[in-house]
């Protein structure tokens, strides 16, 4: 089954206690990308990544790191948790083939529900 | 920055009635995706846009996408149970890979 699969599904940690979510897909998608959700800001990108090695910043990459060392992972690190870090976390995948039809969707994992305390 | 604004925020309708939500972007979009979020789900593909002033039916949802490229609009005839959910517009911005969502519309569907 094409999915994306994130990991952990909830965590509750303390502020300063490196993390990392693992995001994994298995449809050999090139772009991938993260976004947090919070109330009346719907999703925002995070860091993206459009291939192995490529990585760039979305809108909210403050507090995040980002690696693409495979093309099936990417995961996110939160080398110092800080409570307005605490958020729904999305990883998705997309094929990359530019307009054409059906080419550019994105496909989410189940999210991660991350809080700081 | 670049934002998507969404209206509304929230809709509560009765069943059998209509729904429209607005999709308004600070800056042109190459294309225009439509995604729904069931409660505790995840944002899930419906639809995408890709010419100035297109307009695409699914059963009882239309999707229109603005002649400049900058707005959207989702409508759903004759509500029911299951529409019930968030919806987000969606799409990179013209000549990047970065991704702008919509603040979302939080759709219930009263019995």
């Amino acid at each position: 089954e094409a999915q994306v699969t994130q990991n952990p599904r909830y965590l509750i940690t303390v502020t300063g206690k490196k993390l990392t979510v693992t995001c994994s897909q298995n449809m050999n998608h090139e772009y991938m990308s993260w976004y947090r959700q919070d109330p009346g800001l719907g999703l925002r990108q995070i860091y993206y990544s459009m291939n192995v090695e490529v990585t760039d910043k979305g809108d909210v990459p403050e507090g995040y790191k980002v690696s693409r060392k495979e093309k099936r992972n990417f995961p996110l690190i939160l080398e110092s948790p800080s409570p307005n870090q605490t958020s729904l976390y999305f990883c998705a995948s997309r094929e990359d083939r530019g307009g054409r039809y059906g080419a550019n969707v994105l496909t989410f994992g189940a999210g991660s529900r991350l809080t700081v305390l | 920055g670049q934002q998507v604004m969404q209206i509304p925020q929230y809709q509560h309708v009765q069943e059998g009635e209509d729904f429209t939500t607005y999709c308004n972007s600070s800056t042109t979009l190459s294309n225009i995706q439509w995604y729904k979020q069931r409660p505790g789900g995840h944002p899930v593909f419906l639809i995408q846009l890709v010419k100035s002033g297109e307009v695409k039916k699914q059963k009882r949802l239309t999707f229109q996408f603005g002649e400049a490229k900058k707005n959207s609009s989702l409508h759903i005839t004759a509500t029911q149970t299951t529409d019930v959910g968030t919806y987000f517009c969606a799409g990179p911005t013209s000549g990047t890979y970065k991704y702008i969502f919509g603040t979302g519309t939080r759709l219930k569907v009263l019995a």
